[in-house]
């Protein structure tokens, strides 16, 4: 079965500062990847996806991510921290696009002005 | 816009009551699916239905919850004879198509608030 791992359930970063949440997966196939942000009492939205072709993935609001299947890894970044980018970011996993995510626990992003 | 759509947005239920949250998917979308965030947890998943099927029920709880998803109308995720471990955040999502190729990106709903008093 698909899992994920986030570490770190809070993480402050300063504005202007390098975003970077590290997320690990666990897939007996080929993952299909993505990160999710959720803002206070609202769903979540979709930041970027993985399935196939180039590693490296930029989504919306200026953040990327790379999968590194060596190191089962998708870690997102973002170069410059804004003060909306406070959030919850979750990582997750479906094993060859199955559509049933599994979900990290979830990194609760601070600004610091 | 006619993205995921949850209703109650927030319900709020005594111990022993029933509750009942309702879910239409993205116009076009004919596969939804029931997650449940708890305090401080990330999402599980619960059920996978396509119309008037259950698809995947592996993380449902195997009492007091049920889910269906008829020809017409909303999804429905009922939760009889609640009790205070049940609050939570429930999230409907949908999609499009499903299968190992399809890589279809599933949209989220704004999420249903239950609490149990």
């Amino acid at each position: 079965a698909q899992s994920v791992t986030q570490l770190g359930s809070h993480v402050s970063v300063s504005e202007g500062a390098l975003v970077l949440l590290r997320c690990n997966y666990s897939s007996s196939v080929p993952p299909y990847l993505f990160w999710y942000v959720q803002y206070p009492n609202q769903g979540l939205q979709l930041l970027l996806k993985y399935t196939t072709g180039a590693t490296l993935v930029k989504g919306i609001n200026g953040f990327e991510a790379e999968f590194k299947k060596s190191e089962t890894s998708f870690h997102l970044t973002k170069p410059s921290a804004h003060m909306s980018d406070a959030a919850e970011y979750f990582c997750a996993v479906s094993e060859g696009g199955n559509n049933r995510l599994a979900f990290g626990k979830g990194n609760q992003v601070v600004v610091i002005p | 816009n006619a993205g995921v759509m949850q209703n109650p947005r927030h319900l709020v239920r005594r111990r022993g009551q029933e509750a009942r949250l309702r879910c239409s998917p993205m116009k076009g979308h004919s596969h939804v699916y029931w997650y449940r965030q708890l305090p401080e947890e990330g999402l599980k998943f619960m059920v996978y239905l396509q119309k008037e099927n259950i698809i995947d029920e592996s993380g449902m709880p195997k009492e007091r919850f049920s889910a269906e998803f008829p020809k017409e109308g909303p999804s429905i995720l009922r939760i009889q004879q609640v009790v205070r471990g049940d609050s939570a955040a429930y999230f409907c999502a949908s999609s499009r198509e499903s299968g190992q190729l399809s890589g279809n990106t599933i949209y989220f709903g704004e999420g249903s608030w239950l609490t149990v008093v």
